[in-house]
C-alpha cells in the first residue's frame, strides 16, 4: 500500500508570510492527489487536486496555488498568507487501480 | 449539488456492544463510498470502499452497507472495543467527477 509523507507537523506563521507545503508518496505510479483543509467543526474541504504532473484543478478560489512538479509530489504555496487560512492541511493520494484513498498524517497550520 | 450528513454528530457506548453508524447522501448518482477512521490530529485512514455496483463489504467486525436508491450507508462495528474510538467519516465520489463529498462525521466513544 501507498506511504503520504507530508511535513511539517505543525507550523505557526504570522500573517503575510509565504507558505509552502510539500507531500510526497511512495508505493504506487501516476496517484490522483489531492490538498484537503479541516477547519474544526467544518469538515474536510477540497481545495487542489491532480490527475498528473503539471495538472492542477482548484475547487475553491483563494490566496493558495498548488503544484505537481514530479509524479508523486505535491506541493501548496501561498504567497501571503491570511488569518483564515489556518487550519488542518491534508495531503492525499488516490490510486487509480482501486480508488482507496490515502492520507499523509497532516499540517497543522496557525497563521497569527 | 452532493451533501453527505452524518448522524449523530458523536455516540457513546459501553464496551462490547454492536453498534451502527449512519451515512446518507442527496445524490445517488455515485462512483463509490468510502468510510474512513481519524484519531485525533491525525490523518484518515481508509477502512471500507464500496462500489456503486455493489451492497456490502467487510473486514473484521467492520461492515459496510450501501443502498444507493434510498441514499444512505451504514457502518456497523460488531464487539466494540476502546481502541475502536475515534471520528468516523464517510465520503461519496461523485460519477464524472475526482472529488469525494466528505460528511463531517460520528465521534465515537467506547466506554471500558
Amino acid at each position: 500500500s501507498q506511504t503520504i509523507h507530508q511535513w511539517p507537523a505543525t507550523l505557526v506563521q504570522p500573517v503575510g508570510s509565504p507558505l509552502s507545503l510539500e507531500c510526497t508518496v511512495e508505493g504506487t505510479s501516476n496517484p490522483n492527489l489531492y490538498w484537503y483543509r479541516q477547519a474544526a467543526g467544518r469538515g474536510l474541504q477540497l481545495l487542489f487536486y491532480s490527475v498528473g504532473i503539471g495538472q492542477i484543478s482548484s475547487e475553491v478560489p483563494q490566496n493558495l496555488s498548488a503544484s505537481r512538479p514530479q509524479d508523486r509530489q505535491f506541493i501548496l504555496s501561498s504567497k501571503k498568507l491570511l488569518l483564515s487560512d489556518s487550519g488542518f492541511y491534508l495531503c492525499a493520494s488516490e490510486e487509480q487501480v482501486n480508488e482507496k484513498l490515502f492520507f499523509g498524517s497532516g499540517t497543522q497550520l496557525s497563521v497569527l | 449539488k452532493q451533501e453527505v450528513t452524518q448522524i449523530p454528530a458523536a455516540l457513546s457506548v459501553p464496551e462490547g456492544e454492536n453498534l451502527v453508524l449512519n451515512c446518507s447522501f442527496t445524490d445517488s448518482a455515485i462512483y463509490n463510498l468510502q468510510w474512513f477512521r481519524q484519531d485525533p490530529g491525525k490523518g484518515l485512514t481508509s477502512l471500507l470502499l464500496i462500489q456503486s455496483s455493489q451492497r456490502e463489504q467487510t473486514s473484521g467486525r467492520l461492515n459496510a452497507s450501501l443502498d444507493k436508491s434510498s441514499g444512505r450507508s451504514t457502518l456497523y462495528i460488531a464487539a466494540s472495543q476502546p481502541g475502536d474510538s475515534a471520528t468516523y467519516l464517510c465520503a461519496v465520489k461523485i460519477q464524472g467527477a475526482q472529488k469525494l463529498v466528505f460528511g463531517q462525521g460520528t465521534r465515537l466513544t467506547i466506554n471500558p
